[in-house]
C-alpha cells in the first residue's frame, strides 16, 4: 500500500533562511512520481515541483528543489532564501506512474510560517 | 489559459438537503479528480475520471455521493442527503492524463458547511 508521511505539523523560519520540509513515502512499485504542492490561506493548491522515480537528478524549480533519496524513500522539499509569501501549508504527494489504476495520495501537510 | 473553475465557492445547507458542485477542468485535460479536504488534512481522492469514464471511485461513499462527467469535459459532484460530517472543502483538479507523471492543477474549491 502507498503511504506518504510528513512528520512536521508546523515550522517557523526566519525570512531569507533556507528551509527543508520532510516527506517520506512507502510503495512497493518501482515507477512513481512525487509532487509538492503549496496551499496558501486562500485555499488553492499550487503545484511546485515533480520528481520521477527514475530521474537521476534532483528536480529544481527556481527557489524550490527536491532532495530525492530513493534508498531512504524520502523526498524532502528545500526552499532557499525564504520569503514572507512562502507562509502556507505544504503537501507532499505520490502517484504510481503508468498505471491506469494509479492512486494519488497526499500527506497530512506541514504549515510553514516565515518570520520577518 | 483559464485554470480549473469551480462553483459555488461557498455553500451552506441544512442536513438532509441535497447539494451539487460543478467543475470545469483546464481545456485539453482528459483526467479529472474530485477530492475532499478536511480542515488541517491533505486532500483525499473521491473519484477520478478518464474522459467520461470513472476509473477510480473506490473512496466515493456511493450511498449518498454521486458524480458524472457526461461529455468528458465538465463534471458535477452531488451529495444527497448531506450529513453534518460532510462539511469540508471539495476540490476539483485536472491533469493531461491519469498515468501519474503529470501534475494536477486544482480549482479554488467549494467550502461546504452543513448545519
Amino acid at each position: 500500500a502507498q503511504k506518504i508521511t510528513q512528520t512536521q505539523p508546523g515550522m517557523f523560519v526566519q525570512e531569507k533562511e533556507a528551509v527543508t520540509l520532510d516527506c517520506t513515502y512507502d510503495t512497493s512499485d518501482q515507477s512513481y512520481g512525487l509532487f509538492w504542492y503549496k496551499q496558501p490561506s486562500s485555499g488553492e493548491m499550487i503545484f511546485l515541483i515533480y520528481q520521477g522515480s527514475y530521474d537521476e537528478q534532483n528536480a529544481t524549480e527556481g527557489r524550490y528543489s527536491l532532495n530525492f533519496q530513493k534508498a531512504r524513500k524520502s523526498a524532502n522539499l528545500v526552499i532557499s532564501a525564504s520569503q514572507l509569501g512562502d507562509s502556507a501549508m505544504y503537501f507532499c504527494a505520490m502517484s504510481l506512474v503508468g498505471s491506469s489504476a494509479s492512486k494519488i495520495i497526499f500527506g497530512s501537510g506541514t504549515r510553514l510560517s516565515i518570520r520577518p | 489559459e483559464a485554470g480549473v473553475v469551480q462553483s459555488p465557492r461557498y455553500k451552506i445547507i441544512e442536513k438532509k438537503q441535497p447539494v451539487a458542485f460543478w467543475c470545469n477542468p483546464i481545456s485539453g485535460h482528459n483526467t479529472l479528480y474530485w477530492y475532499l479536504q478536511n480542515l488541517g488534512q491533505g486532500p483525499e481522492l473521491l473519484i477520478r475520471y478518464e474522459n467520461e469514464e470513472a476509473v477510480d471511485d473506490s473512496q466515493l461513499p456511493k450511498d449518498r455521493f454521486s458524480a458524472e462527467r457526461l461529455k468528458g469535459v465538465d463534471s458535477t459532484l452531488k451529495i444527497q442527503p448531506a450529513e453534518l460530517g460532510d462539511s469540508a472543502v471539495y476540490l476539483c483538479a485536472s491533469s493531461l492524463d491519469g498515468q501519474g507523471a503529470y501534475e494536477q492543477y486544482f480549482g479554488p474549491g467549494t467550502r461546504l458547511t452543513v448545519t
